[in-house]
């Protein structure tokens, strides 16, 4: 059964970059047909998805992010990475990584989530 | 504001029937793009409840039903519990990009 873990610094000051890690446990990131995926959610707020990368290092960020977002993938470590530059107070969120399953052409859905790890921007 | 709406709230006895509606558009549910449905516990990360509009994953009971139908989708609970207590979101493709309903609170009374 496949288990992801966020792991990073829980403070982040403004204008910095946020650095968060998700690490794979009991598969392969290497899966054909998987996206490895960041959604974040603010405090008492709903969900927003960041963007994925696939093993090959193909990516996908929302546009609303794209200028701030970079995803990779080290699949010698069975992880991936999110950084999101230039942070401010709204970008203050539990931050959580999933498995992205896509069976075809817009069919996709998350499955697992990690536990999520808050971050706080805050100087 | 995401493009899929939700109830912000809804709320049943034990054992009632709740159902929480997903309302998008011509770009999103009404294009033809799946819809998934997530729970929440308080404290905790989102669940996959159901995917493929209609399917339960493993381990999901028969309490809980999906269906879609033109530009909404909408999730039933049958047979309330005070363990579904949790915020409700649904998920699908707005013009190629992955969002997510604005969730919906279920209260057992």
């Amino acid at each position: 059964q496949v288990q992801l873990h966020e792991s990073g610094p829980g403070l982040v000051k403004p204008s910095q970059t946020l650095s968060l890690t998700c690490s794979i446990f009991g598969g392969s990131i290497s899966s054909e047909g998987y996206y490895w995926s960041w959604i974040r959610q603010p405090p008492g707020k709903g969900l927003e998805y960041i963007g994925y990368v696939y093993y090959t290092g193909a990516t996908f960020y929302n546009p609303s992010l794209k200028s701030r977002v970079i995803i990779s993938v080290d699949t010698s470590k069975n992880q991936f990475s999110l950084k999101l530059t230039s942070v401010t107070a709204a970008d203050t969120a539990v931050y959580y990584c999933a498995r992205d399953v896509s069976v075809g052409a817009y069919s996709d859905w998350f499955d697992p989530w990690g536990q999520g790890t808050l971050v706080t921007v805050s100087s | 504001q995401s493009v899929l709406t939700q109830p912000p709230s809804v709320s049943g006895a034990p054992g009632q029937r709740v159902t929480i509606s997903c309302t998008g558009s011509s770009s999103n549910i009404g294009a033809g793009y799946d819809v998934h449905w997530y729970q929440q516990l308080p404290g905790t990360a989102p669940k996959l409840l159901i995917y493929g509009n209609i399917n339960r994953p493993s381990g999901v009971p028969d309490r809980f039903s999906g269906s879609k139908s033109g530009t909404s989708a909408s999730l039933a609970i049958t047979g309330l519990q005070a363990e579904d207590e949790a915020d409700y979101y649904c998920q699908s493709y707005d013009s190629s990009l992955m969002v997510f309903g604005t969730g919906t609170k279920v209260t057992v009374l």
